[in-house]
């Protein structure tokens, strides 16, 4: 079975605080995502990233960064966590080829910012 | 850009009853469309896709069907169980141009026994 794992379950942090959220695959996938979920939201993609070193915006970037360089290993950064990025952070990835368009998700993150 | 759009739950159900849960997306062209679950404090996990219209998915006796015309892709049960209590998300992916799935906003089903 494919494997996502997010380092962390739950976060608390303060108000200006660098924050790193990290999601590990191990199923050797060439694409991997980074999404925030909110109530009546759905999932709102962050950034995705298609191959080591590469990666594109998704909907809303604003205030975040993303960092992949190793194949299995994608990171999330907020620079500066703010109380509106408050949320469920969940990380995905998917195959190369014709099963691209199947993603597998890690448990999430629920992140606070006090 | 590609939408989708859910109906808004939460959906409350007695244990056997039929549900259905609307899904309806905007996007060029021919996507390829999914129905995701999320079971209480876990991820997102694939629960039945179609790639083309007309197509019917199917998995753990739910359905939906892709129909091109009316840009629907409905997911439907014949008799719910109390383990089916879950978020329920619609997605779409555009076979050109960004890789990446589009969600909807997701329905809460809570059967009761």
């Amino acid at each position: 079975d494919v494997k996502v794992t997010q380092s962390s379950r739950y976060l608390v942090k303060r108000t200006g605080e660098k924050v790193f959220l990290e999601c590990v695959q191990d199923m050797d996938h060439e694409n991997m995502f980074w999404y925030r979920q909110d109530p009546g939201l759905g999932l709102r993609l962050i950034y995705f990233s298609y191959d080591v070193k590469m990666k594109e915006k998704g909907d809303i970037p604003e205030g975040y960064s993303v960092s992949r360089e190793k194949k299995e290993r994608f990171s999330l950064i907020l620079e500066s966590a703010s109380t509106n990025q408050t949320s469920m952070y969940l990380c995905a990835s998917s195959p190369g080829g014709k099963a691209k368009n199947i993603q597998y998700f890690g448990a999430g993150t629920r992140l606070s910012v006090l | 850009g590609n939408s989708v759009t859910q109906m808004e739950g939460p959906v409350t159900l007695s244990e056997e009853a039929f549900l259905t849960i609307n899904c309806t997306y905007t996007a060029t062209g021919y996507p390829s469309l999914f129905w995701y679950v999320q079971y209480p404090g876990e991820g997102l996990q694939l629960l039945l896709k179609a790639t083309k219209a007309d197509d019917k998915g199917s998995n753990k006796g739910f359905e939906a069907t892709y129909r091109k015309e009316t840009t629907s892709f409905h997911l439907e049960k014949g008799s719910v169980q109390v383990s089916d209590s879950a978020v329920y998300f619609c997605a779409v992916w555009e076979k050109t141009g960004r890789r990446a799935l589009t969600f909807g906003s997701g329905t809460r089903l809570q059967v009761q026994p």
